[in-house]
């Protein structure tokens, strides 16, 4: 089983900073995940990335392998990035069934 | 653009009652998941589902759950005697295959009485 942990567990931001959000796994996996949560409770899914980095707009993710370590970086924050963000990791069998870190809630304030 | 969705989106339930939760992936995607998140705790993976049987299962999904795929569309989890610790949101989703991106639905909240 993999445990996943994230953090910080909470992160209050003015608008405008670069936040950073990280995440470490014990085991080897097959892909690392990013997810926002709303407040309504609804998941998005951000990004699935087995190496280096990937970047969508404000957000970047990026992972190391040797290291079993991904962060989540947004840059120049808005209120509206207001949420809570959860890595999850998969399964190296091949499953896809996913594992999550219990959450950063992110409060950015204008 | 194609999303999955939930229904109900609340149910309540007396503890020993029989609940379906239904979840309508997105049409082309063959693999399926249930989760589960207890309030103010992290999401769980309860089970995966691909060409019409279960993949991987969790501790958590004993024989008290269940899941179908009844037609081309639906795909059901089932809680045959519910219990108060089922109380949770319970989160569907869906991927083309093993290796993509997963599509969650907005979740059917259970509370359980």
């Amino acid at each position: 089983k993999n445990e996943v942990e994230q953090s910080p567990q909470n992160l209050t931001a003015q608008e405008g900073e670069f936040i950073t959000i990280n995440c470490s796994y014990s085991v080897g996996i097959s892909a690392l995940h990013w997810l926002q949560q709303h407040p309504g409770g609804g998941i998005v899914s951000l990004f699935m990335l087995s190496s280096g980095k990937k970047k969508h707009g404000r957000l970047i993710a990026t992972i190391n392998i040797q290291e079993k370590h991904s962060s989540l970086h947004i840059t120049a924050s808005h209120p509206r990035d207001s949420a809570v963000y959860i890595c999850a990791a998969s399964d190296q069998t091949g499953a896809n069934n996913l594992f999550f870190g219990t959450g950063t809630r992110l409060t950015v304030i204008p | 653009e194609p999303e999955v969705t939930q229904t109900p989106s609340h149910q309540v339930t007396q503890m020993g009652q029989e609940v379906i939760l239904r979840c309508v992936p997105i049409s082309n995607h063959l693999y399926f998941y249930w989760y589960r998140q207890i309030l103010g705790q992290k999401v769980e993976f309860l089970v995966s589902f691909y060409n019409n049987e279960i993949s991987e299962k969790s501790e958590i999904f004993d024989d008290q759950f269940s899941v179908e795929r009844p037609d081309g569309s639906n795909f059901t989890l089932k809680i045959r005697s519910t219990k108060l610790e089922d109380s949770a949101m319970y989160f569907c989703a869906s991927s083309k295959t093993w290796a993509d991106t997963q599509y969650f639905g907005p979740g059917t909240r259970l509370t359980v009485l």
